[in-house]
């Protein structure tokens, strides 16, 4: 089956500042790839998504690259606001369609 | 556009009692999958309903069991509840056979504590 490696949070940062969530997974066949926020106290939003190699997901200034040569699909941001404060997770979702999560990432961000 | 909705919003259970949790998906979406989320984890997938049927189940015990109906709302219920059921379950809408085939879109999902 599918699992995901993710950075170990919490992660901490001043508004403005450039945001990497690593992100790694290990995949049968050849999963679309998706990040996930949460905020507090709420279910999960989906973010952006990637269906193939090399596609870039984009998103209220988050990005993230599908890296089939590496399995990776880090987050990045360039600059951070306080309302991006949530916990991230990246899933990749195979082929038998169920997502698969990690930890998740906590964000704060700090004024 | 109504998203997924979930009820109810919290539930307070004993342990060996049976609950039953509600969720209407997105409009025009035909699948949906339930996931339980303990504190400080990412959500555990339990299994997923197309057709009224269980199209796939996680690594969860029978006591978990589900249902779809033909207006392809579902129940998730809980028999012989335990205190490590305590958690959040998260409901998930999809469309089957649309190009992001398995892009699914969360319910707020309901705080279960089981005493």
């Amino acid at each position: 089956g599918n699992s995901v490696t993710q950075m170990e949070g919490p992660v901490t940062l001043s508004e403005e500042a450039f945001l990497t969530i690593n992100c790694t997974y290990t995949a049968t066949g050849y999963p679309s790839l998706f990040w996930y926020v949460q905020y507090p106290g709420e279910g999960l939003q989906l973010l952006l998504k990637a269906t193939k190699a090399d596609d870039k997901g984009s998103n209220k200034g988050f990005e993230a690259t599908y890296r089939k040569e590496t399995t990776s699909f880090h987050l990045e941001k360039g600059s951070v606001q306080v309302s991006d404060s949530a916990v991230y997770f990246c899933a990749p979702g195979g082929s038998n369609y169920k997502l698969t999560f990690g930890k998740g990432t906590l964000l704060t961000v700090n004024p | 556009d109504a998203g997924v909705t979930q009820s109810p919003t919290h539930l307070i259970k004993t342990r060996g009692q049976q609950v039953t949790l509600r969720c209407s998906p997105k409009s025009g979406h035909d699948t949906v999958s339930w996931y339980q989320q303990a504190l400080g984890q990412g959500p555990q997938f339990i299994f997923q309903y197309y057709e009224e049927e269980e199209r796939q189940r996680g690594n969860f015990p029978d006591r978990f069991s589900g249902h779809q109906f033909p207006n392809y709302s579902s129940e998730l219920n809980v028999n012989a509840l335990l205190l490590g059921d305590s958690a959040l379950y998260l409901c998930a809408s999809s469309l089957s056979g649309s190009s992001s085939y398995n892009e699914q879109f969360f319910g707020p999902g309901t705080r279960l504590t089981v005493l």
